[in-house]
C-alpha cells in the first residue's frame, strides 16, 4: 500500500525558511515522478513543484520559482521542499503527491495528508 | 497558463439522482485532464485520468468524457459518501493547473 506522510510545517516568519519532508513507502521510490501540491486556507488547489523519477527533471509554479527547491533523497524514499524566503501567501497545506510513473507528464494517483504552512509575524 | 474553469460553482443534488459537472480549459490540453474529489479535512483522490479512465477502486458510476477543451464529470446516482468537492485538473502544459473546484452538496 502506498503511504505518503509529510513533516516539516510550522509558524515561520515572512522571509523565514523551512524544509519540508514526504516520507514514502509501498512503492518503489526510483521509478516515480513525484510533486507538492498546496491548499490555502478555504480554497482550491494549486500545484507547487514536481520531480522526475529520476530526478534530473524539475518543474516549479512561476509564484515560487526562485525562492522553493525540489529535491529527493532514494537512500531514505523520502522528497523535500526547501522553502526560502516565505511570504503570507505561502499560508497553505501542503500536500506530497505520487505520480503514475517515472515521467512528469501525468497526473497525481496518491496523495499525503499533508503538511500546515503558516507564514506570519 | 492554462485556466481551468468549474461549473457550476455549488450543485445540490437528492441521493440518488445523478449529476453533471464540467470543467472548461483555456487551451487545449488534449485527453490528458483528471478529476479529484476532495471530502472536508481528507486529501484529493484520484477518480479519473486521462479525461475518461476511472483510477483505481473507483465505482461505475463515476465516468469523464471529453477532450480538448471541454470536460465532463458524470456521477450517475449519488451516494453519500460523494458529497464533496470535485476538482478537474490538466497535465498537458505546464504549470499544472487545478479548476476552482465544484462543491456537490445534499438538496
Amino acid at each position: 500500500e502506498v503511504q505518503l506522510v509529510e513533516s516539516g510545517g510550522g509558524l515561520v516568519q515572512p522571509g523565514g525558511s523551512l524544509r519540508l519532508s514526504c516520507a514514502a513507502s509501498g512503492f518503489t521510490f526510483t521509478s516515480y515522478a513525484m510533486s507538492w501540491v498546496r491548499q490555502a486556507p478555504g480554497k482550491g488547489l494549486e500545484w507547487v513543484s514536481s520531480i522526475s523519477g529520476r530526478g534530473n527533471g524539475v518543474n516549479y509554479a512561476d509564484s515560487v520559482k526562485g525562492r522553493f527547491t525540489i529535491s529527493r533523497d532514494y537512500s531514505k524514499s523520502t522528497l523535500y521542499l526547501q522553502m526560502n524566503s516565505l511570504r503570507a501567501e505561502d499560508t497553505a497545506l501542503y500536500y506530497c503527491a505520487k505520480l503514475p510513473n517515472e515521467a512528469l507528464v501525468r497526473y497525481f494517483d496518491s496523495w499525503g495528508q499533508g503538511t500546515r504552512v503558516t507564514v506570519s509575524s | 497558463e492554462t485556466l481551468m474553469a468549474q461549473s457550476p460553482a455549488t450543485l445540490s443534488v437528492s441521493p440518488g439522482e445523478g449529476a453533471t459537472l464540467s470543467c472548461r480549459a483555456s487551451q487545449s490540453v488534449s485527453s490528458n485532464l483528471a478529476w479529484y474529489l476532495q471530502k472536508p479535512g481528507q486529501a484529493p483522490r484520484l477518480l479519473i485520468y486521462g479525461a475518461s479512465a476511472r483510477a483505481t477502486g473507483i465505482p461505475a458510476r463515476f465516468s469523464g468524457s471529453g477532450s480538448g477543451t471541454e470536460f465532463t464529470l458524470t456521477i450517475s446516482s449519488l451516494q453519500s459518501e460523494d458529497f464533496a468537492v470535485y476538482y478537474c485538473q490538466q497535465y498537458n502544459n505546464w504549470p499544472r493547473t487545478f479548476g476552482q473546484g465544484t462543491k456537490v452538496e445534499i438538496k
